[in-house]
């Protein structure tokens, strides 16, 4: 199946810092890209959607200048978490989902954020 | 009311039992709809779609009740592998995203 990388897997940041987390699309060119947010023992809730070249759409609730996303490219989609706070902290995934397939999403690994 | 809801779980089976979960959605312009399971602290994975003519694979079989909008999840002869949370995902036609319920815990017991 299409792999999806996520970098870094986890990180700890002190409080007012930025984190970026890259999602790659390995083998195969993802048309769109979901971040999601996932909290302890909640479900998944997404946070935005990108297209290569466009600006991301995010939902409601979320603060698009505290989470930029930039989808530079056909395999890579960026979120930098700005001026992190402790509420912050919570498990990060993308997915992509390529031309032939529309319906599936393919998820990256995650990326847990801890803001001390 | 939530797009997609579950069982709240946990459930807590022996080895070899057999085990169902449900699911509700509530738009009726959903078209695509699978089970993915989820491991502690990783990322979902699909485990299956799910079509209106039932599907089935290995000790795993899932429906759909488009009338009723509702879709289950059999497990059989239940292995302390498929310990994990279960989550019910619906997609729609015009929606970009997919639709996650909050999953169902199974843990079995050897």
């Amino acid at each position: 199946g299409a792999v999806v990388s996520q970098h870094p897997s986890r990180v700890i940041c002190k409080s007012g810092t930025s984190v970026k987390i890259e999602c790659r699309s390995l083998d195969f060119q993802a048309t769109t890209m979901f971040w999601y947010r996932q909290f302890p023992k909640q479900s998944l809730m997404l946070m935005a959607t990108s297209n290569e070249g466009s600006k991301a759409t995010y939902e409601q609730g979320v603060e698009k200048d505290k989470f930029l996303i930039n989808h530079a490219s056909l395999t890579l989609s960026t979120l930098t978490v700005t001026s992190a706070h402790p509420e912050d902290s919570s498990f990060y995934i993308c997915s992509a989902r390529g031309w032939g397939d529309p319906d599936t999403q393919y998820f990256g690994p995650g990326t847990r954020l801890t803001v001390l | 009311r939530k797009e997609v809801e579950q069982d709240p779980g946990p459930f807590n089976v022996p080895e070899g039992a057999t085990v169902a979960f449900n699911c509700t959605y509530s738009n009726s312009a959903s078209q695509s709809f699978f089970w993915y399971r989820q491991d502690c602290r990783k990322e979902p994975k699909l485990l299956m779609s799910v079509y209106s003519s039932g599907n089935e694979d290995g000790r795993f079989t899932a429906q759909l009740n488009r009338a009723s909008q509702y879709i289950s999840l059999l497990i059989r002869d239940s292995k302390l592998s498929d310990s994990a949370t279960y989550l019910c995902v619906v997609g729609r036609t015009g929606a970009n995203n997919l639709f996650f319920g909050t999953g169902t815990r199974l843990t079995v017991i050897p």
